[in-house]
């Protein structure tokens, strides 16, 4: 059964360093997304993006934060000067439409110290 | 802004009971998820409920939509240890952004 995959599975950075996390949406989907979700907390809504362009954002989304689809199968999100608070686990999730079930990857736990 | 809140947030049940989760939510809306999340891991889509009335089943859960009343039910059914997990609700509002409950942390004891 197709999935969602994300890489890396952990990563630890410096606070103020640049990190990128990686994801493979579902090949045949078109809408892609962002969520974190704090330790012991509710997920939370970063970023949609289809047609290679970001569709809505949440207030968390803010200049620090980009995503890009730099090839036909990887989804990318950038943070670009990380604060502690950022530490989180950051899921992916696809679908194949709009309204339709938002199917998540196993996510990458960010860890800034 | 559209809130979700879920109760009970914490849920302690003995296996073969049964026992029902809430999900609220403060906006019209036209889509509502459940999921499930294992500790340390991904979310699993449970069900997605599309008009008002909507009732699905799978195994020993089913979730149900009342859209007038912004509610949302799961009900658990003779439940299992296997069912211990952490379940969300999440609503779609203009758009595809997902707001999610605080989760329900369900421990199914023997």
């Amino acid at each position: 059964e197709p999935e969602v995959t994300q890489t890396p599975s952990h990563q630890v950075t410096q606070m103020g360093q640049e990190v990128i996390l990686r994801c493979v949406p579902i090949s045949n989907h078109l809408y892609f997304y962002w969520y974190r979700q704090i330790l012991g907390q509710k997920v939370e809504f970063l970023v949609s993006f289809y047609n290679n362009e970001i569709s809505e954002k949440s207030e968390i989304f803010d200049d620090q934060f980009s995503v890009e689809r730099p090839d036909g199968s990887n989804f990318t999100l950038k943070i670009r000067s990380t604060k502690l608070e950022d530490s989180a686990m950051y899921f992916c999730a696809s679908s194949r439409a709009r309204g339709e079930t938002q199917y998540f990857g196993p996510g990458t736990r960010l860890l800034v110290l | 802004e559209l809130k979700v809140e879920q109760n009970p947030l914490f849920l302690s049940m003995q296996e073969g009971k049964n026992y029902t989760i809430y999900c609220n939510y403060s906006t019209t809306s036209d889509r509502l998820y459940w999921y499930r999340q294992d500790p340390g891991k991904s979310l699993e889509s449970l069900f997605v409920l599309l008009s008002n009335g909507a009732v699905k089943q799978e195994g020993r859960l089913m979730a149900s939509l009342d859209t007038k009343a912004r509610l949302s039910t799961l009900h658990i059914t003779a439940a299992v240890h296997d069912l211990s997990a952490t379940y969300f609700c999440a609503v779609a509002y203009a758009g595809n952004m997902l707001t999610f409950g605080g989760g329900t942390r369900l421990m199914v004891k023997p």
